[in-house]
């Protein structure tokens, strides 16, 4: 079981460049999510979903896209990067209930 | 909304000792989840332990264990027989249990780092 494979690890972008973070997981989970994380600021949700084709914000949505065409796939698109974009990006997937998150490897993307 | 406070930013431990890492919330539901996260040196967030607010039972695994008192909105973790190993962040999370969107997402402290010295 591959669980949450999330691609790339390591990114430097150039300010105003895009790129899309890729997620994908093979457990039927319903539900996907990118968060980032900040130093003292903890994991904050940028955007979720609860189903293929079903979408919605997090707390911090400004700047990024994401969409969900099949359950496996969640793909997070930064639309034109800023160096406060600069972080950590963990996709996640879960079912509803006493089930944690499964996490991926993590993401860090430098915007210079 | 619900929030989640870590109030200790770091936290530091002998080791083979006990250490207690200290979590509130706050909620106006009466059912929910609550969890202790782990993210060592490596980045990868490693599930600990996880609570469900309408058991009274504390939950237990291993040399980790916490102290859930619902009235007070705490869930502490306490780690037993410290090892090098437990060097990490350590976050406290929570989860609602109704229906819609809501009952997936996790909100999460903003963690507490834990040194373990030799």
């Amino acid at each position: 079981n591959a669980g949450v494979t999330q691609t790339p690890k390591f990114q430097v972008l150039k300010t105003g460049q895009s790129m899309t973070l890729q997620c994908a997981q093979d457990m039927n989970h319903e539900y996907m999510s990118w968060y980032r994380q900040d130093p003292g600021m903890g994991l904050r949700l940028i955007h979720y979903s609860v189903g293929a084709g079903i979408t919605d914000q997090g707390e911090v949505p400004n700047g990024y896209n994401v969409s969900r065409s099949t359950t496996e796939d969640f793909p997070l698109r930064l639309l034109s990067a800023a160096p406060s974009q600069t972080s950590v990006y963990f996709c996640a997937s879960s079912r509803a209930g006493l089930y944690g998150y499964t996490f991926g490897s993590g993401t860090r993307l430098t915007v210079v | 909304a619900q929030t989640v406070t870590q109030s200790q930013p770091e936290m530091s431990v002998q080791e083979a000792e006990t250490v207690t890492l200290s979590c509130t919330y706050d909620t106006s539901e009466s059912d929910y989840y609550l969890f202790w996260y782990k993210q060592p040196p490596s980045r990868q967030m490693i599930l600990v332990i996880r609570q469900e607010a309408y058991k009274q039972q504390n939950a237990t695994e291993n040399r980790f264990s916490v102290n859930f008192q619902k009235a007070a909105k705490s869930f502490s973790l306490k780690i037993s027989d410290s090892q090098l190993g437990d060097a990490a962040m350590y976050f406290c999370a929570y989860k609602n249990t109704n229906s819609g969107g809501s009952n997936y997402k996790l909100t999460f402290g903003k963690g507490t780092l834990l040194t373990v010295n030799p």
